[in-house]
């Protein structure tokens, strides 16, 4: 298994341009998560889908959009990029989430380094 | 909302000590309790969770308390070595709507251990 995946590893953009992260997974994980991470700083929740056709908002959405059309890929959509975007991107997933009783572990991807200049 | 508070930021030890990081929470519903591990460039992995109904779980060097009452819980690891040098990251769970918890993340301590 090649677990979580991300493309690309590295980008740099200018204000107002657009880009998608790409993230799949090869583990069969019905629960897909999206997070940033500033300089120094801990991981913040983006968006997260828990299953095909279903994605909600977490701490941070604003300036971002996803979809999750098949249960492998949960790609992240930055549409009219701000320096405030500037971070490092994972991708995470996980089976059947952390809902009560059922705890699973979250498996990250590589990360994605983006700026915008 | 849920917050995850974590001390200390940075911590240097000397090979072979202790290390303890603690974490308190704010959400009493937070019933999950992971610790991820980041070196250097690299993506955050598990390495060990706690869940409401236990007070402690160790895993060879490293182990996990949990204060239910007083909302706080602590990563303990003993006889360090350099290799263990990386940011250690806390998380709580919050019962999201729906029914589905979402992890909140500390903001991270970096240990440095010293040969």
């Amino acid at each position: 298994n090649a677990g979580v995946t991300q493309t690309p590893k590295f980008r740099i953009l200018k204000i107002g341009q657009s880009m998608t992260l790409q993230c799949t997974q090869d583990m069969n994980h019905n629960y897909m998560y999206w997070y940033r991470q500033d300089p120094g700083m801990g991981l913040k929740l983006i968006y997260y889908s828990v299953g095909a056709g279903i994605t909600d908002k977490g701490e941070v959405p604003n300036g971002y959009n996803v979809s999750r059309s098949t249960t492998e890929d949960f790609p992240l959509r930055l549409e009219l990029a701000a320096p405030s975007q500037t971070s490092v991107y994972f991708c995470a997933s996980s089976y059947e989430g952390l809902r009560e009783r059922s705890y699973n572990e979250q498996f990250f991807g590589p990360g994605t380094r983006l700026t915008v200049l | 909302g849920e917050n995850v508070e974590q001390h200390p930021s940075t911590l240097s030890v000397q090979e072979g000590d202790s290390a303890v990081i603690k974490c308190t929470y704010s959400d009493s519903a937070s019933n999950y309790f992971p610790w991820y591990k980041q070196e250097l460039g690299k993506r955050p992995q598990l390495i060990i969770d706690i869940r409401s109904n236990v007070g402690e779980k160790k895993d060879q060097r490293i182990a996990v308390t949990l204060n239910k009452t007083a909302k706080h819980f602590s990563l303990h690891i003993t006889e360090t070595q350099p290799e263990d040098s990386a940011v250690y990251f806390c998380a709580a769970t919050l019962l999201f709507s729906g029914g589905y918890n979402k992890l909140i993340f500390g903001a991270g301590t970096r240990l440095a251990v010293h040969p």
